[in-house]
């Protein structure tokens, strides 16, 4: 799997959009970009996936650029329980492939 | 909203004890994964279970670990003789199928080994 390197922290106040970056240049033409979030101690959650177009559900954007070497993830209005540890995760999209979390981005959502 | 459940929340048990940690994946899912998170770590990915297979293991995963579903609504983790070193959030997932599709995780069983 490709690695991918995100900023250890971000701070977004609320109300604002969080654009969380993700750097992943060894991506391979068959790999998805996906992001999840942990908040605190409980389970990761599945926030969206993307090939190569721009992908847009109910929580957030992800915009990959052309190039596919890296993505953003955008939290358009950010809440206080938008604060959370966010993984950007490149992985396989044949067979049931694992997840390989890295340490991901922890942002911290200011009232 | 159908959801990953596993029990029990918090597990506590002696170093040299046998556990069994319980998860109810999504009824209609047929992939099914074990990770866990040490604390203050990443998430590690310990198996992945297809058609009552192992699909693929870590190196974490070592003869201590092995992998149930003895039923058609659960799916089980058991560690031998546990140890110190055990100790960390134990997550299940499940997906529905293969390729470009969510995992969707429990809420964690929290072992704790003494």
């Amino acid at each position: 799997d490709a690695k991918t390197t995100q900023p250890p922290s971000m701070d977004c106040a609320e109300g604002r959009a969080a654009n969380l970056p993700c750097n992943h240049s060894t991506i391979s033409g068959n790999e998805y970009v996906y992001w999840y979030r942990q908040i605190h101690s409980q389970g990761p959650q599945y926030i969206i996936h993307g090939l190569k177009n721009n992908e847009t559900n109910e929580m957030a954007s992800l915009i990959i650029t052309e190039d596919r070497k890296s993505s953003t993830l955008i939290l358009p209005h950010a809440t206080l329980r938008d604060t959370a540890v966010y993984y950007c995760i490149v992985r396989f999209i044949q067979g049931a492939q694992k997840l390989v979390f890295g340490q991901g981005t922890r942002l911290t959502i200011n009232p | 909203e159908p959801e990953v459940t596993q029990t029990p929340s918090h597990q506590v048990t002696q170093m040299g004890q046998e556990v069994i940690l319980r998860c109810v994946p999504i009824s209609n899912h047929l992939y099914f994964y074990w990770y866990r998170q040490i604390l203050g770590q990443k998430v590690e990915f310990l198996v992945s279970f297809y058609n009552n297979e192992i699909s693929e293991k870590s190196e974490i995963f070592d003869d201590q670990f092995s992998v149930e579903r003895p039923d058609g609504s659960n799916f089980t983790l058991k560690i031998r003789s546990t140890k110190l070193e055990d100790s960390a959030m134990y997550f299940c997932a499940s997906s529905e199928r293969e390729g470009p599709y969510e995992q969707f995780f429990g809420p964690g069983t929290r072992l704790t080994v003494l």
